[in-house]
């Protein structure tokens, strides 16, 4: 069985600053997917970024990049250049890549980040 | 505008009662999800369908059932054997290739039995 821990249920940050998510996640599989996924006061659930296990490089999308540490089983989130509209819930979810289990998201607790003016 | 929509955004429901949660999805995917959400916690899985005809129970199945008759259709029954039914339900679907996983949501039925 897989599970995600987020250690950090609040963080906060001042805009235009910089700010970590942490996440640790544990799996049995050799293939898996890592996702961080956003969800705003809305609730709509957003994907943030994506990393497939098999890529040693970290994956960026704009202002979010991970620092993934396959060994250490750790998936953390920067978000740089923090901006108001980046306040929300943030989820860490994995996904194994293969066996009948496929597809099945496993999330962690979720990191309220704030953001300040 | 191709998506996932579900209906109705908050639902009320007398204790006892079955309620049926709709999903419906235009994107052409494969795969279906039903999550449960409560306060502070993260997303947990209730049912989830690959195919047509097909599904498999997730982590939190119990007092709960679901249909796949349709691909663009994925309804999820609370039953009155769902000891704590009052949460946040999330939908979400993917096009099920085994390599490509992104899963899409939908904006969520906020239930609450009393």
């Amino acid at each position: 069985a897989q599970t995600v821990t987020q250690s950090q249920p609040e963080m906060s940050v001042q805009e235009a600053e910089t700010v970590t998510l942490s996440c640790t996640y544990d799996t049995s599989e050799s293939d898996y997917y890592l996702f961080w996924y956003k969800q705003p006061p809305s609730r709509q659930m957003i994907l943030v970024i994506r990393q497939e296990a098999y890529k040693q490089q970290n994956a960026t999308e704009n202002r979010f990049s991970v620092n993934f540490q396959k060994a250490a089983k750790s998936f953390s989130l920067k978000i740089s250049d923090s901006q108001l509209g980046d306040a929300a819930m943030y989820f860490c979810a994995s996904q194994n890549a293969g066996g009948t289990s496929y597809g099945k998201l496993t999330f962690g607790q979720g990191t309220i980040l704030t953001v300040h003016p | 505008d191709g998506g996932i929509t579900q209906s109705p955004k908050y639902l009320f429901r007398k204790e006892g009662q079955n309620v049926t949660l709709s999903c419906e999805q235009n994107l052409n995917h494969d795969a279906m999800y039903w999550y449960r959400q409560d306060p502070g916690q993260g997303l947990r899985l209730i049912y989830y369908s690959q195919i047509v005809n097909d599904f498999q129970k997730g982590d939190i199945a119990e007092g709960y059932s679901v249909s796949r008759e349709k691909k663009e259709s994925f309804p999820l029954t609370v039953t009155s054997a769902q000891k704590n039914p009052t949460a946040f339900y999330l939908c979400a679907s993917s096009m099920g290739d085994k390599r490509i996983y992104e899963q899409y949501f939908g904006p969520g039925t906020r239930l609450t039995v009393t």
